[in-house]
């Protein structure tokens, strides 16, 4: 199987900063990284998929980067809506599997 | 618009078994590969099942933990998907939500609201 590693686990900023989560596979998954975006109580909300696209409707705040093992979700100027934790996939094979999450709070 | 809509949670026994349904309704099911998610209480995602499409033969794929006791299928006449759920351990216990699967994009674009599975004595 796949594991995909997010860090950090949880991260606290301030409105209006610069803020960026990282997933990492344990082997080249190529474009195969979709991000989601999860509010308590809620279901899962598609952000980002095959690593940089970005969800219709989805602030263009959001973007993703990466490739083969590496992959970044960058929030360029939080937001306070953007409290969530959020998740990485990777599809390139089954098992499909998701990153433990990162957890994000407004200072 | 595009919903999904799950239903069957509720309280089993271990050793139980539950039927989930997801009605579907806003696209072409047929078209969709659709998949099953849960989320165990307080914890993260973990895949479950997948049933691909007609054009597909509507084959499957399970998570480890599931197969031989998970049963995902489909009805495309009736817009909708289903997951028995047979010998169920306490560690099934967490909300079940269907996605719809574009896979010419590998997006994942509309989930349902879930629907709550315990399995508990």
């Amino acid at each position: 199987d796949i594991q995909m590693t997010q860090s950090p686990s949880s991260l606290s900023a301030s409105v209006g900063d610069r803020v960026t989560i990282t997933c990492r596979a344990s082997q080249d998954i190529g474009n195969y990284l979709t991000w989601f975006q999860q509010k308590p109580g809620k279901a899962p909300r598609s952000l980002i998929y095959t690593v940089s696209t970005l969800q219709s409707g989805v602030p263009s705040r959001f973007s993703g980067s990466g490739s083969g093992t590496d992959f970044a979700l960058t929030i360029s100027s939080l937001q306070p809506e953007d409290s969530a934790v959020y998740y990485c996939q990777q599809s390139e094979s089954y098992p499909i599997t998701f990153g433990g999450g990162t957890k994000v709070e407004i200072k | 618009e595009v919903q999904l809509v799950e239903s069957g949670g509720g309280l089993v026994q271990p050793g139980g078994c539950l039927r989930l349904s997801c009605a579907v309704s806003g696209f072409i099911f047929s078209d969709h590969y659709m998949d099953w998610v849960r989320q165990a209480p307080g914890k993260g995602l973990e895949w479950v099942a997948r049933s691909r499409n007609k054009a597909n033969n509507y084959t499957t794929e399970y998570a480890a933990s599931v197969k031989g006791r998970f049963t995902i299928s489909r009805d495309d006449s009736k817009n909708s998907l289903d997951l028995q759920m047979n010998s169920l351990k306490t560690e099934d216990t967490a909300v079940y939500y269907c996605r719809r699967v574009v896979v010419s994009t590998s997006n994942y674009d509309y989930w349902g609201q879930g629907a709550l599975v315990t399995v508990s004595s």
